[in-house]
């Protein structure tokens, strides 16, 4: 199983960063780390991913530890549009795509 | 672009009644998949495909069928519902494994 260890929840407030930590310490080598996020009612929608080095794109940033065994998704200036539940997963390999989703993250962005 | 579209939306089914939920994508991907999410839970893997006529089983897939024909199109069958099977599916396809997936908007089946 692919599992991964997020805390329950966190909050932030309106354009401060965030920071959401992912355990994933039973990875493989040829996994991707990928992060996704399920705002009420609609289905996850793709953050980013990266399997070795640090990730940038429009929406946020992943910051993954030398040994792979955790990562971090930063969003830079939180908004309301932001509060969600992010999910960490990894994928990859022999796995061919099947994404195990855990309890994820539930973010709350405060005005 | 469509991306991947899940019809119906909602559907109420009784017991025992069958169906049919379709999934289609036009973004030309070899993998695609099904996923149920019950109320405040992740989502659960029920059936996989990774390219026409190739299917495979996930997590969670008794009592459901599903067929490859086209690379477009990924139907999930409920052979006979059941109340346990009341759930919002989600459609997901991709270009690979290991690379991102593209969700649809879900149907919520309530099953009586």
């Amino acid at each position: 199983d692919a599992k991964t260890t997020q805390p329950n929840s966190m909050e932030s407030n309106e354009e401060e960063p965030v920071h959401l930590p992912c355990n994933h310490s039973t990875i493989s080598g040829t996994d991707y780390i990928h992060w996704y996020r399920q705002l009420p009612s609609q289905g996850p929608e793709y953050v980013i991913h990266g399997l070795t080095s640090n990730v940038n794109n429009r929406m946020a940033s992943l910051a993954i530890a030398e040994d792979r065994k955790s990562s971090t998704l930063i969003l830079h200036r939180a908004t309301l549009r932001d509060a969600a539940v992010y999910y960490c997963i990894y994928a990859g390999g022999t796995s061919y795509g099947k994404l195990t989703f855990g309890q994820g993250t539930i973010l709350t962005v405060h005005p | 672009n469509a991306g991947v579209t899940q019809t119906p939306k909602f559907q109420v089914l009784k017991t025992g009644q069958s169906m049919t939920l379709q999934c289609a994508q036009d973004m030309n991907h070899e993998y695609m998949s099904w996923y149920r999410q019950d109320p405040g839970m992740g989502l659960r893997l029920i059936h996989y495909s990774v390219g026409a006529g190739i299917t495979d089983q996930g997590e969670v897939p008794n009592g459901y069928n599903v067929s490859r024909s086209t690379t477009e199109d990924f139907p999930l069958r409920l052979l006979s519902a059941a109340p346990s099977q009341t759930s919002v599916y989600f459609c997901a396809s991709g270009a690979l494994a290991g690379q991102p997936q593209h969700f649809g908007d879900g149907t919520r089946l309530s099953i009586l």
